[in-house]
């Protein structure tokens, strides 16, 4: 399986700040992923980060709010914008091995909104 | 879209003692995987299993694909400490949809 990084692990932000996460990956996928966590539940799909296209987004989420770069086929960014105390979640960076049907993740980015 | 129910919610068991869990779909899926997250970590690939009655061990875990496809089961043996934690199920649709997860606490 491929190792994944995440940076940061965790971070404390005040509200209407936007923070950015990062996700490298030691090789080439094709396939990355970007979930939220929130308290106590389960993983929430935000959208799929396409290398040289833009991201596809789930429902509820949009790119205003989530931007989200692929420049290349290791690493990828999630930005979470005009933070509000609602956006405390767990964010996870997850790639896919789509032979098997199986996803490895990150140890996520644990964020905090004042 | 598709759901997956997964039981118990929690768990509450004493050190040694033998863990089932399972999860259940409305609809048939070709894939069953089971994660185990530990407290703040990413959710690690346990078991993944692809045909219909597939049994499948991993250590003191055994998972199952249900013969319906509508259902996995995952059982761990004399369960230790280090089994605390969540356990999810997942299933990938278009995209992977997981369960919300059984939460192992083991009583000291």
């Amino acid at each position: 399986s491929a190792v994944i990084s995440q940076k940061p692990s965790r971070d404390i932000c005040q509200r209407g700040t936007s923070l950015t996460i990062q996700c490298q990956v030691d090789s080439q996928v094709t396939m990355m992923f970007w979930y939220r966590q929130q308290p106590g539940q389960s993983l929430t799909l935000i959208a799929t980060a396409n290398q040289g296209s833009e991201a596809t987004y789930e429902s509820g989420f949009v790119i205003d709010k989530f931007p989200i770069s692929r420049p290349n086929l290791t690493f990828s960014t999630l930005t979470v914008s005009n933070m509000s105390p609602e956006d405390s979640s767990i964010y996870l960076c997850s790639v896919g091995q789509s032979a098997k049907n199986i996803q490895y993740f990150g140890a996520g980015t644990r964020l905090s909104v004042l | 879209g598709q759901q997956l129910n997964q039981s118990p919610q929690s768990m509450f068991i004493q050190e040694g003692e033998d863990v089932s869990m399972n999860c259940t779909s409305s609809s048939i899926f070709n894939t069953w995987l089971w994660y185990k997250q530990d407290p703040g970590e990413g959710p690690v690939l346990l078991i993944a299993l692809y045909k219909a009655g597939e049994l499948t061990s991993n250590g003191r875990l055994t998972a199952q694909f249900g013969i319906t496809r509508k259902d996995s089961f995952l059982n761990i043996s004399a369960s230790i400490p280090s089994d605390v934690g969540i356990y999810f199920c997942a299933g990938p649709d278009d995209k992977i949809i997981f369960g919300k997860g059984t939460r192992l606490h083991i009583l000291p």
